[in-house]
């Protein structure tokens, strides 16, 4: 159905939990990608993922971490989430690696109090 | 690092008219895709361009690498057609890098 599915829509976290985030792509696609956005900035690119198990930094990955152990699914992870990651993640996937269009899923709002 | 500069960063249109947005790039992209964010904030795909132009109803996109800019042209703009609109870049490490989006209102 080309479809990219993220859980939870929204959420909100006291500073110092965890938090996990979760996306799921029904076109097997090889590439995955954890964005977040920000008021006034475009998407800024947190984790790129080549397939299972071959994760590479984005621009600003500090503070994440990711887990791919299936094709279809990709986590997004906040050990000890900070009021500063506050933001609106977008998971996205694309075809290949590289030169495709990327496919969004409808962003995970996180509110870290 | 990489840059995308979009313009206008807002944009007001009467129904009926047009205008562009434009994208210049600090070097050389591979690609550009244009999306617009929907009320829902979802990300919907517009275009996805290596070289050349694309056409799709009332929308007009164009890329030249070569000359680092992309431009999105809207002409007969609906109530519909407001939200916000980004481009990305499509770096040389199959990266994208964003613009910080143009926030359209079509006014009736």
């Amino acid at each position: 159905d080309m479809k990219v599915t993220q859980m939870p829509r929204y959420l909100i976290k006291r500073m110092g939990e965890n938090v996990l985030l979760e996306c799921g792509q029904d076109m097997s696609h090889e590439t995955m990608y954890w964005y977040r956005q920000d008021p006034g900035l475009g998407l800024q690119l947190i984790y790129i993922s080549y397939d299972v198990d071959s994760n590479s930094e984005g621009d600003i990955p500090k503070g994440y971490r990711v887990s791919r152990k299936k094709r279809e699914h990709f986590s997004l992870i906040l050990d000890s989430a900070k009021t500063n990651q506050t933001s609106v993640y977008f998971c996205a996937s694309s075809f290949g690696q590289g030169g495709n269009t990327l496919y969004f899923g409808e962003g995970s709002r996180l509110i870290v109090v | 690092g990489d840059q995308v500069e979009q313009s206008p960063s807002a944009l007001s249109l009467h129904e009926g008219t047009g205008s562009a947005l434009r994208c210049n790039f600090t070097t050389t992209m591979r690609a550009v895709q244009w999306f617009r964010k929907n009320s829902r904030g979802s990300l919907i795909n517009l275009f996805y361009l290596a070289s050349g132009t694309k056409e799709n109803g009332r929308l007009k996109s164009a890329f030249d690498s070569k000359e680092r800019y992309s431009t999105l042209h809207i002409r007969d703009a609906q109530l519909e057609d407001s939200g916000t609109y980004f481009c990305a870049a499509e770096t040389g490490n199959y990266k994208y890098v964003f613009g910080a989006g143009t926030r359209l209102k079509v006014i009736a």
